[in-house]
């Protein structure tokens, strides 16, 4: 079974600086997709960026980008430039083919992003 | 509009009714999950469709929960005889196709309240 363990229950920045969440999982697979999405208080699940598992470039989406290490299983979000629109809950999910389950997200706890003025 | 759409946006009744949970997913999308987001249980994949079809119901929390999909397009997840452990944010999501590479778009959810 997949597991995805976010450590950071809260975190806080200041606006326009960087934060760094983080996330680790654990996959037999060696082929895998991974997902940060952002849930505002609106409720609706956002997807924030993916990463596939064989590509080695982290991937990037304007001021948000990604560590991954696929080693370590560790599945950082950057966000640079933090603005008050990025106070969210932030979510890190993994789909693999695990058992012929693809179609479905496994979810960490999240983490509480408040961002200062 | 374009995203998935849930209804309604938020249920408040009493143990032991009944209560019916709608899901239109963006149009074209052949695959719909539903998932349940609780404060003790965090985000649990209940039941996916792929097309009207459900391949794999083990995700539902017991036999109260029944989900279907008809022509391809809106789902309904139904709880029978509601308990109060059934209290949480149930969240709908569709993809263009079935895969694990597929990005899932949400919908707002339906908070239910189980009094």
């Amino acid at each position: 079974a997949q597991t995805v363990t976010q450590s950071q229950p809260e975190m806080s920045v200041q606006e326009a600086e960087t934060v760094t969440l983080s996330c680790t999982y654990d996959t037999s697979e060696s082929d895998y997709y991974l997902f940060w999405y952002k849930q505002p208080p609106s409720r609706q699940m956002i997807l924030v960026i993916r990463q596939e598992a064989y590509k080695q470039q982290n991937a990037t989406e304007n001021r948000f980008s990604v560590n991954f290490q696929k080693a370590a299983k560790s599945f950082s979000l950057k966000i640079s430039d933090s603005q008050l629109g990025d106070a969210a809950m932030y979510f890190c999910a993994s789909a693999s083919n695990s058992g012929g389950s693809n179609y479905k997200l496994t979810f960490g706890k999240g983490t509480l992003l408040t961002v200062n003025p | 509009g374009a995203g998935v759409s849930q209804s309604p946006s938020n249920k408040v009744t009493e143990k032991g009714k009944d209560v019916e949970l709608r899901c239109d997913p963006i149009s074209g999308h052949t695959a719909l999950y539903w998932y349940r987001q609780s404060l003790g249980q965090g985000l649990e994949f209940l039941i996916y469709f792929q097309g009207n079809s459900a391949p794999d119901k083990s995700g539902l929390p017991s036999d109260r929960f029944s989900a279907e999909r008809t022509g391809g397009s809106v789902s309904t997840l139904t709880i029978q005889r509601t308990q109060q452990e059934d209290s949480a944010v149930y969240l709908c999501a569709s993809s263009l196709r079935i895969g694990r590479g597929q990005p899932q778009h949400f919908g707002d959810g339906t908070r239910l309240s189980i009094l």
